[in-house]
């Protein structure tokens, strides 16, 4: 069985510009979290999408967007991209939602480098 | 809000010792307790979980007990390899106004030489 892939794996872009990164879920999984990873604050919940619904969101300027797809893929968006916006950005996928304490299953991520 | 505190890194041993990683949580409800390991250039991979309190969690010589009263979720592993060389997180999800968001510690580094 695929595991979660992420498409693009590295990505470099410029102050003010935008960017979208893309998720595909493990085959049957309905469930899609997205995380940011960087040194300084560790690994931080964006949000969660379920069934195409937003289900649970972290606590991120509204810069920080994403949406699912009927055939449970995501992609996530980040507009007017600042310099501190640079990290590893994971997605997770599980059967139900977090809330159930399903497994989640990580994508080896999506490096974005701002400039 | 809720929160993982781990203990900091890194934790560097020499193969067969013993392991332990500290973890302890803040949380409002019962969280469901998690351990992920993220090995060099991969993704998080679930190691084990515990869902009630007492509940113990293991997998690959690994155990972790959930203990409700000191609010902790310990790692240990008693002969660890090198092939365990790698980042293990801590993490939680717990009920949260009819939310659910998931919280991870910051990350505990593990080297272990031959």
């Amino acid at each position: 069985k695929a595991g979660v892939t992420q498409t693009p794996r590295y990505l470099i872009k410029t102050r003010g510009q935008q960017v979208t990164l893309s998720c595909s879920p493990i085959s049957g999984h309905r469930s899609v979290s997205w995380y940011q990873q960087t040194p300084g604050q560790g690994l931080q919940f964006l949000f969660e999408y379920f069934s195409e619904t937003q289900r649970n969101k972290g606590n991120f300027p509204g810069r920080f967007s994403g949406r699912q797809f009927s055939n449970s893929r995501s992609e996530m968006n980040v507009s007017t991209l600042e310099l501190g916006d640079s990290a590893l950005y994971l997605c997770a996928s599980s059967l139900r939602t977090s809330g159930d304490g399903d497994e989640q299953f990580f994508g080896p991520g999506t490096r974005l480098t701002v400039l | 809000g809720d929160s993982v505190t781990q203990m900091e890194g890194p934790v560097t041993l020499s193969e067969e010792a013993f392991l332990t990683i500290n973890c302890t949580y803040t949380a409002t409800g019962y969280p469901s307790l998690f351990w992920y390991v993220q090995y060099p250039g991969e993704g998080l991979q679930l190691l084990l979980k515990a869902t009630k309190a007492d509940d113990k969690g293991s997998n690959k010589g690994f155990e972790a007990t959930y203990r409700k009263e000191t609010t902790s979720f310990h790692l240990e592993k008693g002969s660890v390899q090198v092939s365990d060389s790698a980042v293990y997180f801590c993490a939680l999800t717990a009920p949260s106004g009819g939310s659910y968001i998931p919280t991870f510690g910051r990350g505990t580094s593990l080297i272990v030489h031959p």
